[in-house]
């Protein structure tokens, strides 16, 4: 069975200041996808990123990157420089090859940026 | 180039009422999913459907729900005979195939959520 962790329940941190959220997933496939969500609080799902289990590059958008290391079954995402629009949940998410998107999602960080 | 639409977006029943939430896909999307959020918590997968087709309701309480996406027209989730325990939001994605290993995004594209309330 899937699992994704997200242990930081919520974070504050002052406008300019970087933060990474933490994600750890359980998976028994070799073959996967992990995703990272947002959800400002207007409550709708923005789409972030997805990973191939395959492919460890690191990544960076912008303000934002993200850290995967199977070793660790992690996946990280940095914002560095914190906006206040940055202030939603997160979430991060997990799906295996099965052939479609049934993805299991972390309970989310809700992220708190402070002006 | 319309997104995933719900509706209603908020919906207030009384315990007991049947509760229909609707979901048109993304144009040229044939794979539909319901996720269920309760009140400070992660989404939960309940149901994937293809047209005129449930993939897999693992997901689904094994009573009072159920979901349909006809040939023509939005997706449904049914709710019969609700309880205080089903106000959440719930959430209705759609993608235009299945995952492939390369070649798109694998996003899954969501809409804005039906939220719930029973009162």
């Amino acid at each position: 069975a899937q699992k994704v962790t997200q242990a930081q329940t919520e974070i504050s941190v002052v406008e300019k200041e970087d933060v990474t959220l933490d994600c750890v997933y359980e998976t028994r496939d070799t073959t996967y996808y992990l995703f990272w969500y947002k959800q400002p609080p207007s409550g709708e799902l923005v789409f972030l990123i997805r990973r191939n289990s395959f492919d460890e590059q690191n990544e960076i958008s912008g303000r934002y990157s993200w850290n995967f290391q199977k070793s660790t079954s992690s996946f990280n995402f940095t914002i560095t420089a914190s906006q206040v629009v940055d202030s939603a949940v997160y979430f991060c998410a997990l799906s295996e090859s099965g052939g479609y998107q049934k993805v299991t999602f972390g309970t989310g960080t809700k992220l708190q940026v402070i002006p | 180039n319309a997104g995933v639409m719900q509706n209603p977006r908020h919906l207030v029943r009384r315990r007991g009422q049947e509760a229909r939430l609707r979901c048109s896909p993304m144009k040229g999307h044939s794979h539909v999913y319901w996720y269920r959020q309760l009140p400070e918590e992660g989404l939960k997968f309940m149901v994937y459907l293809q047209k005129e087709n449930i993939i897999d309701e693992s997901g689904m309480p094994k009573e009072r729900f159920s979901a349909e996406f006809p040939k023509e027209g939005p997706s449904i989730l049914r709710i019969q005979q609700v309880v205080r325990g089903d106000s959440a939001a719930y959430f209705c994605a759609s993608s235009p195939q299945r995952i492939r290993l390369a070649g798109d995004t694998g996003e899954l594209f969501f809409g804005e959520g039906s939220r719930l309330t029973v009162l």
